[in-house]
């Protein structure tokens, strides 16, 4: 398999724009996390789905966020508008019907502007 | 309860030498406990895991060390490598809580030549 898929892999953007990431998870996972990684940070989970169902959004900043999975093999994550506070990498994550092990994907570099 | 506590935040090592990084815990429903290691410009990946009716399990030169009563679990690298300096992540997980995975706020380890 060719592991979690994420695009596009870097991204810049003004501010106020809308910005959709992609993620395509391994096959014949059950689950689905969005991540945000920064320094000041760290990792935090934004949301994640079970099966294409949202299960947990408490991580999503704001309403500026919003985060869909149509079918078992794509996921976006969209930021609309955009702000400065936005810009860090983004990461998908699947894990299998037993979710014990996460399988990141390469992430999504956000930069805006 | 959800949180799991990671120290060192960094790690500066000599090549040769056994670097230890521990992370706590305090919710006793979480039953599985993985390590992730994150290179730059890469997504985390699982190094090693354990579950809680083992005290220690070992991979090469990487050793989880695991104290149930203490809440309390460790990654001990032997013979330390350039090779080895990234990003670690201590996690857990209680299947109970559907999936959902509590990280560590990371260590970055630096070994030197």
């Amino acid at each position: 398999d060719a592991g979690v898929i994420q695009s596009p892999r870097h991204e810049v953007t003004e501010m106020g724009q809308e910005v959709t990431l992609r993620c395509k998870p391994i096959s014949g996972h059950d689950y689905l996390f969005w991540y945000r990684q920064t320094m000041m940070r760290g990792l935090e989970l934004l949301i994640y789905f079970n099966n294409n169902v949202p299960i947990d959004d408490s991580g999503m900043p704001e309403d500026r966020f919003s985060a869909k999975m149509p079918n078992a093999s794509f996921s976006t994550l969209k930021i609309q508008p955009s702000e400065p506070r936005d810009s860090a990498v983004y990461f998908c994550a699947s894990s299998p019907p037993v979710p014990d092990t996460q399988y990141f994907g390469p992430g999504t570099r956000l930069t805006v502007l | 309860q959800q949180q799991v506590k990671q120290s060192p935040q960094s790690l500066i090592v000599q090549k040769g030498g056994i670097s230890i990084i521990n992370c706590a815990y305090e919710n006793t429903a979480f039953d599985y406990f993985p390590w992730y290691q994150q290179f730059p410009g890469k997504g985390p990946a699982l190094l090693i895991a354990i579950r809680p009716d083992v005290s220690e399990k070992k991979e090469g030169r990487f050793t989880i060390s695991f104290n149930k009563s203490a809440k309390q679990f460790s990654l001990h690298i032997m013979d330390s490598q350039p090779g080895d300096s990234a990003t670690y992540f201590c996690a857990a997980r209680a299947l109970t809580n559907a999936g959902k995975s509590t990280f560590g706020d990371g260590t970055t380890l630096t070994v030197k030549p």
